[in-house]
């Protein structure tokens, strides 16, 4: 079967760094996607990767290890805005979007 | 976990056709449906939210008359594509949540669409 794994929740500092982290067992890869999602809105893309790496998108960056089937969304200098809840989605080989259930980051002052 | 389906996972019609496109619940019920179109920079736009046996709450600048929805069951939501057209080619996503976790949407793997 096809499984996305990463943490339910998480809680960090405002300021701080937090890395969240994404797992995953599809068949085929096509890409992976990072989105947040504030309650009761749509989810907004922050990032996509096809080749193993770090992108790095202002305090965002995220990093792609197909040979791992890995990834992570690193955020860093914390605000209390960034307190969602950050999906993980993987394209298979039929180019189906594979979600995983989401990891709620909680900010603290 | 809880589990979203769609059907068909791609579908290709001629302009001026419609196209259905249904999204499932398989293991719980869905309260609420949502259904979301994602566009080349990947951003995803939500289309509609849909409550279980009422009319759906289209977002601004979406024609409720082209977008059917029609939420029947609290397993069922259907998106009805009417009249097609190449500009509605398009990745088309629904969600589903329960009444008792609004704060958790479970997305389905996506339906992609090509008009002719």
């Amino acid at each position: 079967g096809q499984n996305i794994d990463q943490p339910t929740e998480m809680t960090a500092t405002e300021g701080a760094i937090v890395q969240i982290n994404c797992t995953y067992q599809t068949s085929g890869f096509n890409g992976l996607f990072w989105y947040q999602q504030h309650a009761g809105e749509a989810p907004t893309f922050l990032s996509y990767n096809v080749l193993d790496g770090l992108e790095e998108k202002g305090r965002f960056s995220s990093f792609l290890s197909r040979s791992k089937g890995y990834s992570y969304l690193l955020l860093k200098e914390l605000q209390m805005k960034d307190s969602a809840s950050y999906l993980c989605a993987v394209v298979d080989s039929n180019y189906q979007l594979i979600w995983g259930a989401g990891t709620k980051l909680i900010i603290k002052p | 976990g809880a589990v979203v389906s769609q059907h068909p996972s791609r579908v290709i019609c001629k302009s001026g056709t419609s196209v259905k496109i249904e999204c499932r619940s398989l293991d719980f019920q869905a309260t609420t449906m949502f259904w979301y179109r994602q566009f080349p920079k990947k951003s995803l736009m939500l289309m509609a939210t849909s409550n279980e046996g009422s009319k759906a709450t289209y977002e601004q600048g979406v024609e409720k008359d082209k977008f059917l929805i029609n939420h029947a069951s609290l397993t069922l939501s259907t998106l009805t594509v009417t009249s097609a057209h190449p500009e509605d080619s398009s990745f088309y996503i629904c969600s589903a949540r329960t009444s008792g976790d609004v704060d958790t949407q479970y997305f389905g793997p996506g339906t992609r669409l090509t008009v002719l």
